[in-house]
């Protein structure tokens, strides 16, 4: 069964016209992140959330923003996507095994902008 | 900053071969974690190593962690089709806890 679930799976999507990728976990993780990933490319930290406590990365544009309304959702917020966000959007939740932080991945959101 | 490297990007392996990718990071690394990800598919954690000198192995799957804690491998025996795709080392982001750094990955095409 799922454990991290992203809706929808594929999003198409006007020049400009906002977006909202959603996220839910089953797994109880108090960290939450969002990841963009790019053909051929390592996924890229766009934020997380410890908690409630929000950690933006220095380059996510002001474009992106995200809210973590309990610990179960949250949601990734594209204002005004532009032909560069196009890209695979993907959900992770973490535990702690021996200290360290092990990521576990939803299926991801392809966004698509025409 | 800290940067974490894999090589090859690319590796074309004959079905039954062996191969090994290879990730290296800038900085001594806490631990170093692996993932698989599937053509069309998400990121999926295989195996997290923490101790210097460290062999953990997943059936056809050997994962090592150097003596100096700043490279890991990944060596595969007799590949099959089954292990197609592209597999990322991570590693923990800058003493930021909860953050990974991802190396590009090395993906892998597997002949029949």
């Amino acid at each position: 069964d799922a454990m991290v679930i992203q809706n929808p799976r594929y999003q198409v999507t006007q020049f400009g016209k906002p977006v909202t990728l959603s996220c839910s976990q089953t797994l109880n993780h108090n960290v939450m992140y969002w990841y963009q990933q790019k053909s051929s490319q390592a996924p890229k930290l766009l934020f997380h959330y410890y908690d409630k406590d929000f950690n933006n990365e220095a380059d996510t544009p002001d474009n992106f923003q995200s809210r973590r309304p309990n610990t179960s959702f949250c949601f990734l917020d594209i204002r005004s996507p532009g032909l560069g966000d196009a890209a695979m959007y993907l959900c992770a939740t973490s535990h702690t095994v021996l200290g360290a932080n092990v990521l576990t991945f939803g299926a991801g959101s392809r966004l698509t902008v025409l | 900053g800290q940067q974490v490297m894999q090589i090859p990007q690319y590796q074309h392996v004959q079905e039954g071969e062996d191969f090994t990718t290879y990730c290296n990071s800038s900085t001594t690394l806490s631990n170093i974690q692996w993932y698989k990800q599937r053509p069309g598919g998400h990121p999926v954690f295989l195996i997290q190593l923490v101790k210097s000198g460290e062999v953990k192995k997943q059936k056809r799957l050997t994962f090592q962690f150097g003596e100096a804690k700043k490279n890991s491998s990944l060596h595969i025996t007799a590949t099959q089709t089954t292990d197609v795709g592209t597999y990322f080392c991570a590693g923990p982001q800058d003493d930021s806890w909860g953050k990974l750094q991802f190396g590009a990955g090395t993906q892998v095409v597997v002949t029949p």
